[in-house]
């Protein structure tokens, strides 16, 4: 069972490129999340969707875009990259019901420089 | 979401039970009480949940105060492998999507 698969697992870019980080789920679930994680720190919420064509921000979208143009696929785009998107990304994904658990990749560790 | 306070790090020789404790005195009628854990380079992951009564289930048992303003997450017997941060979140779900708020969580270290 592969879960929720993200790629890259590891990438370093420089200031003001640009990359997205992907994010499939093999468990048709309808909700899909992309969270950060710095040094030392609980994860926080960047953006969050519902279902195909429907996204909406977290706690902390600025600098990010996502997309979610089908139920499996989840990706987060990073536009001009600065220093202070340095982090650990992971995306989650869990079936409509509040109380059913969500489940997480592995992460991408990103670094600028 | 009501926020919820552990502590920052704990200890428990391998083997042994440990009890993970995590206060949340703004707990609304609503909000469920969640467990996460989340090993070393890896995502997080479920461990529990629950709303009053106590629950079990294979990896934990979630013992809720009679008045839910604070929970215990027990593990029974200890293993290297439960050696990760723990995240206590209330969750209400009627509201959301289903978000999770994460806190610090507590550093569990396992002795052998």
């Amino acid at each position: 069972n592969a879960g929720v698969t993200q790629t890259p697992k590891f990438r370093i870019l420089k200031i003001g490129q640009s990359m997205t980080l992907q994010c499939t789920q093999d468990m048709n679930h309808n909700y899909m999340y992309w969270y950060r994680q710095d040094p030392g720190m609980g994860l926080k919420l960047i953006y969050y969707s519902v279902g195909a064509g429907i996204t909406d921000k977290g706690e902390v979208p600025n600098g990010y875009n996502v997309s979610r143009s089908t139920t499996e696929d989840f990706p987060l785009r990073l536009e001009l990259a600065a220093p202070s998107q340095t982090s650990v990304y992971f995306c989650a994904s869990s079936r409509v019901d509040g109380n059913q658990p969500q489940h997480f990749g592995d992460g991408t560790r990103l670094s600028i420089l | 979401d009501a926020k919820t306070t552990q502590p920052n790090s704990m200890e428990s020789n391998e083997e042994e039970p440990v009890h993970l404790p995590c206060n949340h005195s703004t707990i609304s009628g609503t909000d469920y009480i969640h467990w996460y854990r989340q090993l070393p380079s890896q995502g997080p992951e479920y461990v529990i949940h629950g709303l009053t009564s106590n629950v079990n289930n294979r990896m934990a048992s979630l013992a809720i105060a009679e008045d839910r303003k604070s929970s215990t997450l027990i593990l029974h017997r200890a293993t290297l492998r439960d050696a990760a941060v723990y995240y206590c979140i209330l969750r209400d779900p009627q509201t959301g999507a289903n978000n999770l708020f994460f806190g610090t969580g507590t550093r569990l270290t396992v002795i052998p």
